[in-house]
């Protein structure tokens, strides 16, 4: 069974500012990893995701994460985070064999002027 | 790219009455289809596989007879809640895997609040 843990419930950090949002795993099968966004009453958007290849993915709207397997994590990172920004941040990784997606408790990143 | 679309994107019912959600894959076909809830402030919880043709698959905990899902076609899933209590008002979001890339599509999700 795979589960996913999300350090922090909330990130406060001002615009332009750098932000990383932590993401740590666990798994005893080879996963795929996913950072997703949901904006107030919406449903989610895919910022990255990491299969294979290069640990070093990058994203939508200037997003990227790195994929450590030693330290089983995949945080993400921007280095000069907007207003626009503001929103809650779900990590999931899903295994190899399935599509089920197993989803983070979440990090809410608040921008402020 | 693809979408998902939900219907409706929001519902009010009194208890003891059924929702009826349904959830469309509108440019590709999907065999498979999975229902989330998500409560006030927390993260998704997986409920249910929906799978064409066959029966869904439920995860520990969720109440087969309760939370009824049909998938009809390749592109279409109903979830139904019957019954619905209070306690049942969430998030319901649903997503569809596509084979492209390890892709999900999620749905705009579906707000359900029994009064």
């Amino acid at each position: 069974a795979q589960s996913v843990t999300q350090l922090d419930s909330q990130v406060p950090v001002f615009e332009e500012a750098p932000v990383e949002l932590r993401c740590n795993y666990s798994s005893s099968v080879s996963v795929y990893l996913f950072w997703y966004v949901q904006y107030p009453n919406q449903g989610l958007q895919l910022l990255l995701k990491y299969l294979s290849g290069s640990t070093l993915v990058k994203g939508i709207n200037g997003f990227e994460a790195e994929f450590n397997k030693s330290q089983t994590s995949f945080h993400l990172r921007k280095p000069s985070v907007h207003i626009s920004d503001t929103a809650e941040y779900f990590c999931a990784v899903s295994d190899r064999n399935t599509d089920k997606l197993i989803f983070g408790t979440g990090t809410r990143l608040q921008v402020f002027p | 790219g693809a979408v998902v679309s939900q219907h409706p994107s929001w519902v009010i019912c009194k208890s003891g009455t059924s929702v009826k959600i349904e959830c469309r894959s509108l440019d590709f076909q999907a065999t498979t289809m999975f229902w989330y809830r998500q409560f006030p402030k927390q993260s998704l919880m997986l409920m249910a596989t929906s799978n064409e043709g066959s029966k869904a698959t439920y995860e520990q905990g969720v109440e087969k007879d309760k939370f009824l899902i049909n998938h009809a076609s390749l592109t279409l899933s109903t979830l139904t809640v019957t019954s619905a209590h209070p306690e049942d008002s969430s998030f319901y979001i649903c997503s569809a895997p596509t084979r492209i890339q390890e892709t999900q599509y999620f749905g705009p999700g579906t707000r359900l609040l029994v009064l």
